[in-house]
């Protein structure tokens, strides 16, 4: 069964700091692996995917991830955080005949002014 | 606004009651998928269909729960004899795979609970 573990369930950062959330994987095959973002009461938004076209993944607002399998991580960064940035983030791996996704627990983030 | 929908997008109730829910997907996508979000939590897997087949249930699916998808585009999650656990958010994603990439995109959720 695959798997995704994201370490730390709260980051804070300062308002232009560098973000890093952290993801790992498991999997017994090639993987494909997503990043997710949620706002308050919302439903998720797709911020980048990795379907083994590239190791470095750009997404959109700024986020970029890579995939390093000696690693099995997809660890999402950005160079300099807003304070719109504040939202909760989810890695997310497909698997399955179905392809559902299966999810990390979350990180919540925090942008400091 | 092309996206996918649900409604209601709250919805309370009293233990005991049934509920459904109601997904349009985006109208092209042929898959469409339930999830079932806890506080603190990331979605899990309930169910999937590929146009009006379902083809995927959840071991979290108990025999309460009851999916449809009749002409292979909405869909509709019931609940029957709600309970207190039932309570959550229930996300639907749908997708129209195209190469390797099975890119999910979801609805605002429906937020449900159970008193």
């Amino acid at each position: 069964a695959q798997s995704v573990t994201q370490l730390g369930s709260h980051v804070s950062v300062s308002e232009g700091a560098l973000v890093l959330l952290r993801c790992n994987y498991s999997s017994s095959v090639p993987p494909y692996l997503f990043w997710y973002v949620q706002y308050p009461n919302q439903g998720l938004q797709l911020l980048l995917k990795y379907t083994s076209a590239a190791t470095l993944v750009k997404g959109i607002n700024g986020f970029e991830a890579e995939f390093k399998k000696s690693e099995t991580s997809f660890h999402l960064t950005k160079p300099s955080a807003h304070m719109s940035d504040a939202a909760e983030y989810f890695c997310a791996v497909s698997s399955g005949s179905a392809r559902q996704l299966t999810f990390g627990s979350g990180t919540q983030l925090t942008v400091l002014p | 606004d092309t996206g996918v929908s649900q409604d209601p997008r709250h919805k309370i109730t009293k233990r005991g009651q049934n509920v459904t829910f109601r997904c349009d997907p985006i109208s092209e996508h042929n898959r469409l998928y339930w999830y079932r979000q806890t506080l603190g939590q990331g979605p899990e897997f309930l169910t999937y269909f590929q146009n009006e087949a379902q083809l995927e249930k959840s071991r979290l699916l108990s025999d309460r729960f009851s999916a449809e998808r009749p002409k292979g585009s909405f869909s509709t999650l019931e609940i029957q004899r709600t309970e207190q656990g039932d309570s959550a958010m229930y996300l639907c994603a749908s997708s129209f795979p195209q190469g390797d990439s099975n890119e999910q995109f979801f609805g605002p959720g429906t937020r449900l609970t159970v008193l």
